[in-house]
C-alpha cells in the first residue's frame, strides 16, 4: 500500500465519453504530478501542480484537463478522447524541496 | 536537454544469481539520480537515489546502485536475485528540479 492512491484502478471508456481520475496522497506533500506510462514508450510528465497552482502543462492535448483542489487531491478529467490515449495514468506526489517523487498505482485507462 | 539510457531491454536471470542493470545518462552536471521498480499492473516504487556524498548506496529488497562520474553511470545491483524482483526497472534523473526524466526502462525475467 502507498501514500498515493487512485481510483479507479481500471476505466473503459468511449471516446464520447466524460470522466475522471482521481489522485489522493496521504504523504502531506505539497506537489502533485500526472504521468502517462504507454506501452514501449518511456514516462512522459504531463501535469506538475505546486501549491495547487499549475506550474507545468506537456503540450498535452486540451481533452485532457486537470484539477487540483487542495494540496492532497488531484483530478484528470477525461473527454472525447482517442483511442491511442489509453495507457497507464500515474499520479505521484512529493515536498516542493525534495527531488523525491512518490507514485500511485496508476489508473488503466482504454478508450473504445 | 538531459537524457536516460538503459541500454538493456530485457534481461533474463537465474534465482540467485547477481543482476546489474545499466543506466547512463547525459547532462552537464551531476543531477539526481534515482531507480524506481514497476511490478506487472503496478504503480513505481523508489528503490533507491543518489544526491550527492557516499557513491555507493543502498536500498530496499537488497538493492545498491553505483553513482560513477567519469562514466556519467548509475548502475544498478544486487548480489542474489528473488523470483519476486521480476518486475521492470527505470532508472530516472532529475537535473536540478522536479522533472525526472525516465530511461525506457529494463524488464527482468527470473528463471527457477
Amino acid at each position: 500500500e502507498t501514500g498515493v492512491t487512485q481510483t479507479p484502478r481500471h476505466l473503459v471508456m468511449g471516446m464520447t465519453n466524460k470522466k475522471s481520475l482521481k489522485c489522493e496522497q496521504h504523504l502531506g506533500h505539497n506537489a502533485m504530478y500526472w504521468y502517462k506510462q504507454s506501452a514501449k514508450k518511456p514516462l512522459e510528465l504531463m501535469f506538475v501542480y505546486s501549491l495547487e497552482e499549475r506550474v507545468e502543462n506537456n503540450s498535452v492535448p486540451s481533452r485532457f484537463s486537470p484539477e487540483c483542489p487542495n494540496s492532497s487531491h488531484l483530478f484528470l478529467h477525461l473527454h472525447t478522447l482517442q483511442p491511442e490515449d489509453s495507457a497507464l495514468y500515474l499520479c505521484a506526489s512529493s515536498h516542493l524541496d525534495s527531488k523525491t517523487i512518490y507514485f500511485g498505482e496508476g489508473s488503466w485507462l482504454t478508450v473504445v | 536537454a538531459q537524457s536516460v539510457t538503459q541500454p538493456d531491454i530485457h534481461i533474463t536471470v537465474s534465482e540467485g544469481a547477481s543482476l546489474e542493470l545499466r543506466c547512463n545518462y547525459s547532462y552537464g552536471a551531476t543531477p539526481y539520480l534515482f531507480w524506481y521498480v514497476q511490478s506487472p499492473g503496478q504503480g513505481l516504487q523508489l528503490l533507491l537515489k543518489y544526491f550527492s556524498g557516499d557513491t555507493l548506496v543502498q536500498g530496499i529488497k537488497g538493492f545498491e546502485a553505483e553513482f560513477k562520474r567519469s562514466q556519467s553511470s548509475f548502475n544498478l545491483r544486487k548480489p542474489s536475485v528473488h523470483w519476486s524482483d521480476a518486475a521492470e526497472y527505470f532508472c530516472a534523473v532529475a537535473p536540478d528540479d522536479y522533472k525526472l526524466s525516465f530511461g525506457a526502462g529494463t524488464t527482468v525475467t527470473v528463471r527457477a
